[in-house]
């Protein structure tokens, strides 16, 4: 079964810091990952997803995340976060054998930024 | 933005009603799916469909029904609505399955039962 952990509800940082927004996953198989991105009263978006290639994915907005399988984690990180950065962000593992796959969602970390 | 619709965004209902959530695309993606998304919860699928008419039951599809008559519609229906069903309800597409992980989402819609 696949599963993934959030490991903070909420983050909070200054404008121009480091952002750094953890995930933990378990999987049977070699994972699928993938970042979201909801901004208030807004639908998701994906920000980059990891598919087995290279283990450093960049996504939008200047954000990356690393797939570490010894660690079994898939942080997301970007170098200096803007005001426009504040919004909810969610860790995804793909489902295998579940019905057409299913996307697993982590329970979100709240992301703000203060000036 | 993908032009995914979905309406109504704000309902209030009694318990008990029926309601019906209508998600419509103008990108003629063969995949649609319907998500709701609650506090501490993440998102949970509720149905997809893989085309005209072909539907399936994702992990929460207790007290839900689906139909997909046309590539651009997928409504969700809830014939009896209850107090446990209060919550936004998303409608996403794809092009590729969620195989690809791509999903585009809709805007929600936050539906109260009282």
């Amino acid at each position: 079964a696949q599963s993934v952990t959030q490991l903070d509800s909420h983050v909070s940082v200054s404008e121009g810091t480091p952002v750094l927004l953890r995930c933990n996953y378990s999987s049977s198989y070699s994972p699928s990952l993938f970042w979201y991105v909801q901004h208030p009263n807004k639908g998701l978006q994906l920000l980059l997803k990891y598919t087995s290639a290279a283990t450093l994915v960049k996504g939008i907005n200047g954000f990356e995340a690393e797939f570490k399988k010894s660690e079994t984690s898939f942080h997301l990180t970007k170098p200096s976060a803007h005001m426009s950065d504040a919004a909810e962000y969610f860790c995804v593992v793909r489902n295998y054998g579940g019905s057409q796959g299913n996307l697993i969602f982590g329970k979100g970390t709240k992301l703000s930024v203060k000036p | 933005d993908a032009g995914i619709t979905q309406s109504p965004r704000h309902k209030v209902t009694e318990t008990g009603t029926p309601v019906t959530l209508r998600c419509h695309q103008t990108e003629n993606h063969r995949y649609m799916y319907w998500y709701r998304q609650d506090p501490g919860h993440g998102l949970r699928l509720i149905h997809y469909s893989y085309g005209v008419k072909d539907t399936d039951k994702g992990e929460v599809s207790d007290g839900y029904s689906v139909s997909r008559s046309k590539t651009e519609d997928f409504l969700l229906t809830l014939e009896s609505a209850t107090s446990s069903q209060t919550s936004v309800y998303f409608c996403a597409i794809s092009s590729s399955g969620i195989g690809s992980g791509e999903l585009f989402f809709g805007e929600g819609s936050r539906l109260t039962v009282l």
